[in-house]
């Protein structure tokens, strides 16, 4: 798996977008950017992935650069349920390596 | 999705013994996975476990401290043999699902703490 580097800790008001950002510059052309968050006394939660287009769901967006060596992962409007470690992988495996993710704290 | 459960939630115990966590899922997967999260770290994954062969350990876990068993495609089991308070930890159990199998669901762990 390609290294990633996020920001320890980020936080961000009730109801606004919390854009989280991950730093992959290393990542191979069929390596797939994920993410997971995991909220306090909890096990991880799978939110999204992508290759190479931007990609959204019901619980996030993902935003790729062209040059896929960063992506962000966009909360349209973070809720204090939001308040989580989110965890940005890139890889080519299906199996997960876990950095130290981002701490971020939804605040009212 | 898939739902996955965990038994014992949490456990206390004592140096020297074993103790087998239990992960059921509520539908077949052939891919089923141990994680250990120790106290303020993030995940690290023990061992693969698919059914019908032995499970693969990644460096640093062998077979002879976490034993696991993969009866069949919804269930499996993890051993912390002979504990130590090194072994405090929480362990995670979870399958992967979807296209190419890129989504992975996690259970909601067991809380272990060995005194």
């Amino acid at each position: 798996d390609a290294k990633t580097t996020q920001p320890p800790s980020m936080d961000c008001a009730e109801g606004r977008a919390a854009n989280l950002p991950c730093n992959h510059s290393t990542i191979s052309g069929n390596e797939y950017v994920y993410w997971y968050r995991q909220i306090h006394s909890q096990g991880p939660q799978y939110i999204i992935h992508g290759l190479k287009n931007n990609e959204t769901n019901e619980m996030a967006s993902l935003i790729i650069t062209e040059d896929r060596k960063s992506s962000t992962l966009i909360l349209p409007h973070a809720t204090l349920r939001d308040t989580a470690v989110y965890y940005c992988i890139a890889g080519g495996s299906y199996i997960p390596t876990f950095g130290r993710g981002t701490s971020l704290i939804v605040h009212p | 999705s898939a739902v996955i459960s965990q038994k014992p939630s949490r456990d206390i115990c004592q140096r020297g013994t074993s103790l087998t966590i239990q992960c059921q899922v509520d539908s077949q997967v052939t891919m089923m996975f141990w994680y250990r999260q120790q106290p303020g770290q993030s995940l690290t994954l023990i061992a693969t476990a698919n059914q019908g062969s032995e499970a693969t350990y990644e460096s640093g876990f062998v077979i002879d401290k976490f034993p696991i068993s993969r009866p069949n495609l919804t269930f499996s089991t993890l051993t912390v043999s002979n504990m130590s308070p090194e072994d405090s930890s929480i362990y995670l159990c979870s399958v992967a699902k979807g296209d190419s199998y890129n989504e992975q669901f996690f259970g909601p762990g067991t809380r272990l703490t060995v005194l």
